[in-house]
């Protein structure tokens, strides 16, 4: 069973430009959720994909957006970047039906100069 | 902001001690969940929990999801040294979004 992936690990940004970052769920999760590491914290849930659509979202502004595949594969944009804006950006998966617990991706590291 | 007290902040263990560090909350939730990060990876499922009362095991771990709904506790037993790293408390409400711990920063005594 292939685990929660995440692309890239690790990226330089500067003030202003505009990031993506990728993820394929781990097989059979349909659900998709991205969270923000910032140091020595823990994850803050930015927003959740089922079925394509955004369906919950936490304290984070319209410059955060996102998308899900009919693969169930998903993408995290960022525009307008901000210094505050580095962080671990954490990919998670799980199944919609019953107990299904987050899987979490290794995540990719952002940092922006 | 984070809504979960996590404590204690960090700890030292020594092999073959057991340890314990519990969560609490202002806010009632429906799962409690524990997530072991260590570094450069993310944080990966020890324990999910998703009944008042229930208690848990897995190997030399054991939680539980206190009866208020409102707290939960993690148990090491018989540490070794692969138990360091960062533990994480999560808790869940209907809609799955989980709110998170700051952490508990296990290291080994010298």
């Amino acid at each position: 069973e292939t685990g929660v992936t995440q692309s890239p690990t690790h990226l330089i940004k500067t003030r202003g430009q505009q990031v993506t970052l990728r993820c394929s769920s781990q097989s059979g999760h349909n659900t998709v959720s991205w969270y923000q590491q910032a140091l020595g914290q823990g994850p803050q849930f930015i927003f959740q994909y089922y079925r394509e659509e955004e369906n919950g979202r936490g304290n984070f502004p319209p410059r955060f957006s996102g998308l899900q595949f009919p693969n169930y594969s998903s993408e995290l944009n960022v525009n307008a970047l901000e210094l505050d804006d580095s962080a671990l950006y954490l990919c998670a998966s799980r199944r919609t039906a019953g107990n299904s617990p987050l899987h979490f991706g290794n995540g990719t590291r952002l940092t922006v100069t | 902001g984070q809504q979960l007290n996590q404590s204690p902040q960090s700890m030292f263990i020594q092999e073959g001690e057991d340890v314990s560090m519990n969560c609490t909350s202002s806010s009632i939730f429906n799962t409690w969940l524990w997530y072991k990060q260590d570094p450069g990876e993310g944080p990966v499922l020890l324990i999910a929990l998703y009944k008042a009362g229930e208690l848990t095991s897995n190997g030399r771990l054991t939680a539980q999801f206190g009866i208020t709904r409102k707290d939960s506790f993690l148990n090491i037993s018989a540490s070794i040294p692969s138990d360091v790293g960062i533990y994480f408390c999560a808790g869940g409400s209907n809609d799955y979004k989980l709110s998170f711990g700051a952490g508990t920063t296990v290291t080994v005594r010298a």
